[in-house]
């Protein structure tokens, strides 16, 4: 029972390289998002999607990127690394979406860029 | 607008001493309020949800209430595995709203 798996769970990047933070979820949820945690400032929405092929933006999308090609699979791409982007990366699913069912959360990635 | 806070950013409690944690939120179209428990180094891990002022959901030691301005996390007489992160959060519309959290510690 894997539920929401995200890869890698460690990451270093220096400033100006791109990268790809994995998410899966074996639970057959249609909405999947993506969420950054940061001292002080709580869990706060990047982008999300309510199926595949379909994809919107959160409150703090600036230098990601997503798409959606199937219902199991999420990923976020970092395009050009910031040091403003160091966080710890949280994918969370849902069945029906907010309000119809909680989040479930994967155990999250944490990105230092230098 | 949205904006959820949660009070004390700390607690700690001698095991078996009860208290209560706070959500208070501001959001525009309420769909469901949320509470969720994080422990170092893990996600989130869905506690309760609320959709109504009056309502209250329990689980072991834990008890959320439900007002139309905030919510409330009780815990009754608890032990050190409850010590952990408690983080609220309200959804609105497509979007959740997380509040930053009290950090719960639990002395033996």
């Amino acid at each position: 029972n894997a539920g929401v798996t995200q890869t890698p769970k460690f990451q270093v990047l220096k400033t100006g390289q791109s990268m790809t933070l994995q998410c899966a979820q074996d639970m057959n949820h249609e909405y999947m998002s993506w969420y950054r945690q940061d001292p002080g400032m709580g869990l706060r929405l990047i982008h999300y999607s309510v199926g595949a092929g379909i994809t919107d933006q959160g409150e703090v999308p600036n230098g990601y990127n997503v798409s959606r090609s199937t219902t199991e699979d999420f990923p976020l791409r970092l395009l050009s690394a910031a040091p403003s982007q160091t966080s710890v990366y949280f994918c969370a699913s849902s069945w029906g979406g907010p309000g119809n069912s909680p989040l479930h959360f994967g155990n999250g990635t944490r990105l230092t860029v230098t | 607008e949205d904006q959820v806070t949660q009070s004390p950013e700390a607690l700690r409690l001698q095991e078996g001493e009860s208290s209560s944690l706070n959500c208070s939120y501001t959001v525009s179209g309420l769909r469901g309020l949320f509470w969720y428990r994080q422990d170092p180094g893990k996600g989130p891990e869905f506690l309760f949800t609320l959709y109504s002022a009056g309502e209250e959901k329990e689980k072991e030691r834990l008890k959320a209430t439900l007002t139309k301005k905030e919510s409330f996390l009780h815990i009754t007489a608890p032990k050190p595995e409850d010590s952990a992160t408690y983080l609220c959060a309200v959804q609105a519309w497509n979007q959740f709203y997380f509040g930053t959290g009290t950090s719960l510690t639990v002395i033996p």
